[in-house]
């Protein structure tokens, strides 16, 4: 039984780029909800998605978007890229858009140089 | 406003218990989690409480819940090498159960 995978791992963009990183969850799981975790802090709530909506947002910016697909994988993608976007980037999934248990995969490390 | 905080370190010597303390502010916190996260890796749940709970336990692990002064904690006993990693205390509501607010973390460091 697969968990939850995010690709890449590692990503390396210069400012003004725009980037998209993926996730598949755990199999059976049909919501996904997005973090960012910047050095030394915890995540912070992104957007979740479900039904391949957009159901939740958190306080992040329009050049934060993301993307479901039937498959229920998911897509987060940011646009005109600065400096502190630099961070870790979590995908939860869960089953149903109003479970509180979300199983994190490992990330991608996204460094803006 | 929602906001959780808790101290940045801890240090105990091996086979001691550890206790993590954690404070949040919305009192419409409906699940407070623990979750562990070791050096290069995501972040693994150890363990949640319902809002209207006072205390759960799971092997090692009891986590302690103070509604009123909106304190939670996490109780490692026989603390061992293999605990080492930064654990961070999170909540979320009923109504956006999904939407975890996560404290900084506390880095929990053994000492033989």
């Amino acid at each position: 039984d697969a968990g939850v995978t995010q690709s890449p791992t590692h990503l390396i963009k210069t400012r003004g780029q725009q980037v998209t990183l993926r996730c598949s969850p755990k199999s059976g799981h049909d919501t996904v909800s997005w973090y960012q975790q910047a050095l030394g802090q915890g995540p912070q709530f992104i957007f979740q998605y479900y039904e391949e909506e957009e159901r939740q947002r958190g306080n992040f910016p329009d050049r934060f978007s993301g993307h479901q697909f039937p498959n229920y994988s998911s897509e987060l993608n940011v646009n005109a890229l600065l400096l502190g976007d630099s961070a870790l980037y979590l995908c939860a999934s869960s089953l149903g858009q109003g479970t509180n248990e979300q199983f994190f995969g490992p990330g991608t490390r996204l460094t803006v140089l | 406003g929602e906001d959780v905080e808790q101290s940045l370190f801890l240090s105990v010597r091996e086979g001691d218990s550890s206790v993590i303390n954690c404070t949040y502010t919305d009192s419409s916190s409906t699940y407070l989690y623990w979750y562990k996260q070791e050096p290069g890796a995501g972040l693994q749940l150890l363990t949640y409480i319902f809002s209207n709970m006072d205390m759960k336990q799971d092997q090692r692990l009891t986590v302690l819940l103070n509604k009123k002064d909106k304190h939670l904690s996490l109780r490692i006993a026989d603390t061992q090498t293999g605990d080492s990693a930064i654990y961070f205390c999170a909540e979320s509501t009923y109504s956006s159960a999904s939407k975890i607010i996560f404290g900084s973390g506390t880095r929990l460091s053994i000492r033989p």
